[in-house]
């Protein structure tokens, strides 16, 4: 059974650049969740989307965006990057909205993006 | 804000110790409240809920209104328990974590 897949898996990137991360949640589930962590720190909250809505928005500034697509899979997009935008980026699928008892979010891999 | 602290970023124990790893949260109504853990070079997985009330692994969190906690524990500690546990506590259709603590279990 093929859990979250992210890809890339390794990411390097120049200031000002932009990215496109990319994400397969398992199969049937309908969220998509996208989560920042930076060394040391617990994961961050920044998308959620939901039957390809969006149904939450951390506080991230606008150069991040995200999209879901019909088939369930989603993208982050993060313009004008910045050295601070280097972290582990975490998508995490869920049957419903996230992160009800019922509908746990499962997490993938992660890409792990560098910003020189 | 929300917040969920996890006031130890590591811990150490030897084999066949009890362990226990603290999680507070900031009040607000009826939080739900889980425990996630990530082994080495392995991705974050969900490891319990509270409203199941299980036992997973060993593993048992109960949570305590009054105190605001919802802290993991085990009455002894086997070396593949160490890894990164995070408390976590939805809030809106998201989730919140804490900063983690890691669980080092010495043979």
């Amino acid at each position: 059974d093929a859990g979250v897949t992210q890809s890339p898996t390794h990411l390097i990137k120049t200031r000002g650049q932009h990215v496109t991360l990319r994400c397969s949640p398992i199969s049937g589930h309908k969220s998509v969740s996208w989560y920042q962590q930076v060394l040391g720190q617990g994961p961050q909250f920044i998308f959620q989307y939901y039957e390809k809505e969006e149904r939450g928005r951390g506080n991230f500034p606008d150069r991040f965006s995200a999209r879901q697509f019909p088939n369930y899979s989603s993208e982050l997009n993060v313009n004008a990057l910045l050295l601070g935008d280097s972290a582990l980026y975490l998508c995490a699928s869920s049957l419903y909205a996230a992160s009800s008892y019922n509908s746990p979010l499962h997490f993938g891999n992660g890409t792990r993006l560098t910003v020189t | 804000a929300q917040r969920v602290t996890q006031p130890e970023k590591l811990l150490s124990v030897f084999k066949g110790a009890p362990v226990e790893l603290k999680c507070n949260y900031s009040y607000s109504g009826s939080p739900e409240l889980f425990w996630y853990v990530q082994y080495s070079r392995q991705r974050l997985q969900l490891l319990l809920r509270h409203i199941s009330r299980e036992s997973i692994k060993g593993f048992t969190a109960d949570l305590n209104k009054g105190e605001t906690s919802f802290h993991l524990k085990k009455p002894f500690a086997q070396e593949e328990d160490s890894a990164m546990y995070y408390c976590a506590r939805g809030s809106q259709g998201n989730l919140i974590f804490g900063k983690g603590t890691k669980l080092s279990v010495k043979p």
